[in-house]
């Protein structure tokens, strides 16, 4: 069993929709979550980070994290063709060992 | 605050040679994590330094190595070059907080 387990899509949906994006892990070490977006050919850029269970919103991205579950989310509103992009989430350990899901490719629709 | 570097942007080389792809982490962060990323793949998770020590390393074979300066700036160094070590390199640093990534080093083997 991997450590963080993402299902990588493709996910599709039209423009406007609500995106919701998971990941589930196994080593209750994590302490830290994070998501990336990452166009083609790019490096991925940072779009929340988070190290407590509850939401976490920022503009149109809500962060979601249940330690309990072992099961973080991101929630994206009024999605735009902008964010289509593969979006990787990641964790990381108090001593800062660091992983990353396998990312999920999504494609908004105008 | 400059962010993360990382040279050349884009390498080739032929099979059986060496390659070294250098890492800028962002100014007081100690730990840089190396990834690679095929084609249409997901991160594959290289070798984590810190403090100028090799914490970690993932499943690839030793002729992929590195290391951190004083300066915590990384080199990564992968040996005989195969083609299928054709991908997106990719750095972050992080200190104690969210990673930041480069903008990755894309190697080319022919």
């Amino acid at each position: 069993q991997k450590e963080v387990e993402q299902d990588p899509g493709p996910l599709s949906v039209p423009e406007g929709a609500i995106v919701s994006l998971n990941c589930t892990y196994s080593n209750s070490a994590f302490q830290y979550f994070m998501w990336y977006r990452q166009y083609s050919r790019k490096g991925p850029e940072l779009l929340m980070y988070t190290y407590s269970s509850g939401n976490k919103e920022d503009g149109r991205f809500t962060a979601q994290v249940d330690k309990s579950s072992k099961y973080i989310s991101l929630f994206i509103r009024d999605s735009q063709p902008s964010d289509s992009a593969t979006y990787l989430c990641a964790m990381r350990r108090q001593d800062n060992d660091m992983r990353f899901g396998a990312g999920t490719r999504l494609t908004v629709k105008p | 605050e400059a962010g993360v570097t990382q040279s050349p942007t884009h390498l080739i080389k032929t099979r059986g040679q060496q390659a070294t792809l250098r890492c800028s982490p962002i100014s007081g962060h100690t730990s840089v994590y190396w990834y690679q990323q095929a084609l249409g793949l997901g991160l594959q998770f290289l070798l984590w330094y810190d403090e100028g020590e090799e914490r970690n390393r993932g499943n690839f074979p030793p002729r992929f190595s590195g290391r951190q300066f004083p300066n915590y700036s990384s080199e990564l160094n992968v040996n005989a070059l195969e083609l299928e070590d054709s991908a997106l390199y990719l750095c972050a640093s992080s200190l104690n907080t969210e990673a930041f990534f480069g903008q990755g080093t894309r190697l080319t083997v022919v």
